[in-house]
Formats: structure tokens, C-alpha cells, sequence
């Protein structure tokens, strides 16, 4: 286990709705990621924040947006929700203003699927 | 446009053999290299890190190759165990001009066999 929780485990939610998922990192991790996985590929990487601030954004539309606190939690938040979104939704905390170079240690995943 | 690419058929070997995934990639210079392990159901779990400027790591009955003249990498598992199977990701970053971000193949499935 890598002391990264998520949640909740599993969403189900309707085209045009608004989702927010939440993580917990691992305790003095400072950079968290947030990644989506579609079936049968590798996750794709949506943002990284560090200290709260965001500080490196994937190919994905303005409605993914993110917000990281203190206390080491963070959360991700989806706007008009399309089919396409539904998808497993990592996040994964490390070391580092530049974590991407770190080891990530990930969390079980967020399941959403959009109807 | 960048590209990663691993072998898209699973992998089927026998116990005791050793396993050897291949992660290629295209338009990119990684400064650094990264491989995952992914079981069913679960987030993928950090295995091994190799820098632009090294040939080779090992850790335990793992080891990683990075040839960039090539723009390859090497996964050999030895030994192989049926508590291998699972898929494995191969990830890389660039250099920050690239941006900060972890670019991910779409993985290999390896099956292990008694």
C-alpha cells in the first residue's frame, strides 16, 4: 500500500453533470498528479500541483481543473461531463517541484462512468 | 507527435524463464525513464528509474536497459513467478522544455505460467 487514498471508488454520473474526486496523498509528498486511464490504456496525464499551485497540464480542456491543499489532500474536478470521461482516475503523489521526475506513488483509482 | 509504444500482444511465458518487455518511443528525448507494475482494479506501483545517462539498473530480479540511440528500453524480469503476471507500463519525462509531465506507454499484460 502506498498510503495514498482516493475517493470515492466508484461514480456513476450523466453527460452534462459536474464531478468533483478527492485524494489524500502520502503524508510530506508536496506534488500530487492526477491522471485518467481509459480501458486497456496507460493513464494519461492530466496535471501536477505543487505547493497548490499548478505547475504542468496535460492535453486536456480547460473544464479539468484542480485544486491542492495543505493538508495534503487535493481534489479534481470535472465540468459538462462528456461519454468520453468515463474512465479510471489516478492520482499520485511525490517529491518535488518537478515530481514527474520522481518516483509517483499512486493511489487505487477513482472508477467514473458517465451515462 | 511524441510516442510511446510497447508490446500490444501479452506476453506468455513459462516459470523460471526470464521475461523480457520492450518500451520504444518516438519524437522525444527522455531525460528520465520509469517503469510500472499494474494489477487488475489497482493504481500501478513504481518498480525502477533509469536516467538518460545510464545503461543499466537492477534491483533484485529486475532489470532495465535504456539504449537512446536506439530510443528503446528493456524490462527483464528473471526468474519469472506467476506473482509476476500483471501489465507493465513503461513512462517517460523530458527535459523541462518538454513540460513537466510523465507520458505513459499503453502497457504489456505478462502471464507467467506454472
Amino acid at each position: 500500500e502506498t498510503g495514498v487514498t482516493q475517493s470515492p471508488t466508484h461514480l456513476i454520473k450523466t453527460r452534462g453533470q459536474q464531478v468533483t474526486l478527492r485524494c489524500s496523498s502520502q503524508s510530506g509528498h508536496n506534488t500530487v498528479s492526477w491522471y485518467q486511464q481509459a480501458l486497456g490504456q496507460g493513464p494519461q496525464f492530466i496535471f501536477q500541483y505543487y505547493r497548490e499551485e499548478e505547475n504542468g497540464r496535460g492535453n486536456f480542456p480547460p473544464r479539468f481543473s484542480g485544486l491542492q491543499f495543505p493538508n495534503y489532500s487535493s481534489e479534481l474536478n470535472v465540468n459538462a461531463l462528456e461519454l468520453d470521461d468515463s474512465a479510471l482516475y489516478l492520482c499520485a503523489s511525490s517529491l518535488g517541484e518537478y515530481g514527474s521526475y520522481n518516483e509517483q506513488f499512486f493511489g487505487p483509482g477513482t472508477r467514473l462512468t458517465v451515462l | 507527435s511524441q510516442k510511446i509504444e510497447q508490446n500490444s500482444e501479452a506476453l506468455n511465458i513459462q516459470e523460471g524463464k526470464t521475461a523480457t518487455l520492450t518500451c520504444n518511443y518516438t519524437n522525444y528525448s527522455p531525460a528520465y525513464l520509469q517503469w510500472y507494475r499494474q494489477d487488475p482494479g489497482r493504481g500501478p506501483v513504481f518498480l525502477l528509474l533509469i536516467r538518460e545517462n545510464e545503461k543499466e539498473k537492477r534491483k533484485e530480479r529486475l532489470k532495465v536497459t535504456f539504449d537512446t540511440t536506439l530510443k528503446q528500453s528493456l524490462f527483464h524480469i528473471t526468474a519469472s513467478q506467476p506473482a509476476d503476471s500483471a501489465t507493465y507500463l513503461c513512462a517517460l519525462v523530458g527535459r523541462l522544455s518538454y513540460g513537466n509531465k510523465l507520458v505513459f506507454g499503453a502497457g504489456t499484460i505478462l502471464r507467467v505460467k506454472s
